[in-house]
Parts: C-alpha cells; structure tokens; sequence
C-alpha cells in the first residue's frame, strides 16, 4: 500500500529531552511537510521541504528541527527550545511542490510529562 | 496568520438533511482545498478548485467558489452518520509565500 506512515502514534516528552517524530512515504513525492495542530484548531506549518537536502521554515519553526536526507523521510525534531510542545503533529506530502493537494499521515500525539 | 475561516464552528443536523459550511478568505489565492479530518487522525482531501472555477462536484460534495467574495461554501448532500468530522479550507495565496493556509475548520456532527 502507497501512503505516509507516521510513528509513534503517542509520544511523551520530558522536561528538557529532544524528542524525533518520523515520517516515510512510498509515494514518490517531492514535497513533505511537518504541520501542528492544537486541540479545536486549524493547522499551522512548521517547516516543509520540496526536494532533498532542502527545506524551508513555516510559521511556527521555533523550537524544531528537521532533515531530508531521503526523499522518503522527513523526521522532525522537537528540541527543548519548543516550551509548548503538547499537540498533534501531522507529516504530509504531495507529488512536487506547494499548491497541490496533499496527502497525510494519521498523526502523532505528543505530551509533555 | 489564518488565510480562511470557516462558518459555522460547528454544525449538527440529522442524516439524510444537507450540511452547508462556509469558507472565507482574506487575500487573492490561486486555489482553494477542502478536507476532512475524522477524531484524532489524519486528514483527507476532498476537491481542489483552482481560481477560475465556480463550482466542482464529487459524488455527494459540491463545492462553489466566489472570488469576487472570496468566499467558497462545501455542500454535503444527504448526510450519512459516516460523514461526521472536521472540515477544513485550506487556501494558497497568490502573493507572499506560496504554502497552504488552514482555517480552524467546521466540526460537523451527523445525527442518526
């Protein structure tokens, strides 16, 4: 099966502690991105990448970090700068670039202990 | 910053009725995308109209778009149990940075 797959499901973060959340896709999509979204709320982007050892800062990149080393991975990285981390974390992609439709993984939950 | 906002935040009617929700955005955009987002997974799309479009259809979704208004409403005709979740707008703007912007989106709840 074709799609993005997101792990782990649920993931709990302690004071201090980075944290990676992964995303692969089998797609062969150029484009990937990392969005947040918070209880009863839309989404916001984080950082997104259109090619291969590229990627660009959304909105909210404070606090996160991420890599494209592949073209099937886009980890991100919630570093102990991000003092808000608690959310739902939602990994995307689509075939080459911003303005298309996108395709996305069933998310991540991350809670701080 | 929000490009669309979806009107109502929430709507709940009884299956087999029409659920109509409201998107309106800020800026000039060179598309718009619905989606829906069942509890606590990923979300799904649904159309893509691009700018010069009006109207677009897929099975039970109808979707309008008015740019003069800047302005596009989702219809759901005969709703099904099934079709309760969030539905969200998402637009991409033809000045500034080219990326998708999310409204907060309408929670649609399906009555048996």
């Amino acid at each position: 099966d074709g799609g993005i797959t997101q792990s782990p499901k649920y993931l709990f973060r302690k004071e201090g502690q980075n944290v990676t959340l992964s995303c692969e896709q089998n797609l062969n999509h150029d484009a990937m991105y990392w969005y947040r979204q918070d209880p009863g709320q839309g989404l916001r982007l984080i950082y997104y990448s259109q090619i291969v050892n590229d990627f660009q800062k959304g909105d909210i990149a404070e606090g996160y970090s991420v890599s494209r080393e592949k073209k099937e991975s886009f980890p991100l990285t919630v570093t102990s700068a991000q003092k808000n981390p608690t959310a739902f974390y939602l990994c995307a992609s689509s075939i080459r670039g911003v303005g298309e439709k996108l395709f996305f993984g069933s998310g991540t939950q991350l809670s701080v202990l | 910053s929000q490009q669309g906002e979806e009107d109502p935040q929430a709507l709940s009617i009884q299956e087999g009725e029409n659920a109509t929700m409201n998107c309106s955005y800020k800026t000039s955009i060179n598309n718009l995308q619905w989606y829906r987002q069942n509890s606590g997974r990923g979300l799904v799309h649904l159309i893509l109209i691009r700018s010069n479009e009006r109207e677009k259809h897929s099975g039970r979704l109808r979707v309008t778009l008015d740019t003069s208004k800047k302005s596009s409403s989702l219809l759901i005709t005969a709703s099904r149990a099934a079709d309760t979740a969030s539905y969200f707008c998402a637009t991409v703007p033809i000045q500034g940075a080219q990326k998708l912007v999310f409204g907060q989106g309408t929670r649609l709840t399906i009555n048996p």
